[in-house]
């Protein structure tokens, strides 16, 4: 069964600092990955998403996310927060049978 | 283009009673999803449906659970009896599909359901 982890449960940083989240995913074969965001008392929103070509993907507002296969992994990043950006992001992969799975979110903080 | 909408928002019973939430999702999309967030979790798919057909409903607890899509449009979903446990945001999203063959799921506000 495929699954997602993420690491960080909850980061705090200062505005202008650079974020890294890391997710990494078990699944045997092809996935497509995805990056939400969902801000205080909003619902989920895509971030950005990889099928295939480029492992390097731009999302919105200046994220973006590799896709190392040899690692399972396909951390966000950002070169530097703002306050704005504070919200809880969570890893998704779609692998066999269209499914979807999401991991268990990270919280991110952003102080002025 | 209007969103995916859900009701209620919010939404507290006692358990054993019953309670239902309704979906509308985004027009033309033929792909819609019901996910449970729990509290500090990440959304858990219960069902998904291609249409009218459900294709994965693996993770719906059918003791209590139900779900429908009538016409392939809108869509409910049921708990009969409602348990503590079952407290929680339970997410609709929509799916449509690229050209490209590329697709991206749209997610509902959500309703939060309190059982007391």
């Amino acid at each position: 069964a495929q699954s997602v982890s993420q690491h960080n449960h909850h980061v705090i940083l200062s505005e202008a600092a650079s974020l890294e989240l890391g997710c990494n995913y078990s699944y045997g074969g092809t996935v497509n990955l995805f990056w939400y965001v969902q801000y205080p008392g909003q619902h989920l929103q895509l971030l950005l998403k990889y099928f295939s070509g480029d492992p390097l993907v731009k999302g919105i507002k200046g994220f973006e996310a590799e896709f190392i296969k040899s690692k399972f992994s396909f951390n966000l990043r950002k070169p530097s927060v703002q306050w704005s950006d504070t919200a809880e992001y969570f890893c998704a992969v779609k692998g066999g049978y269209q499914k979807v799975t999401f991991g268990t979110g990270t919280k991110l903080q952003v102080i002025p | 283009e209007a969103g995916v909408v859900q009701s209620p928002r919010y939404k507290i019973i006692e358990k054993k009673q019953p309670v239902a939430f309704w979906c509308n999702p985004i027009s033309g999309h033929n792909t819609l999803y019901w996910y449970r967030q729990n509290l500090g979790q990440g959304p858990e798919l219960l069902i998904r449906y291609e249409n009218e057909e459900a294709v994965d409903d693996s993770q719906l607890p059918k003791d209590r659970f139900s779900a429908e899509r009538l016409k392939g449009v809108d869509s409910t979903l049921k708990i009969q009896p409602a348990e503590l446990g079952d407290s929680a945001v339970y997410l609709c999203a929509s799916r449509g599909k690229s050209s490209g063959g590329t697709d991206t799921q749209y997610f509902g506000p959500g309703t939060r359901l309190t059982v007391l």
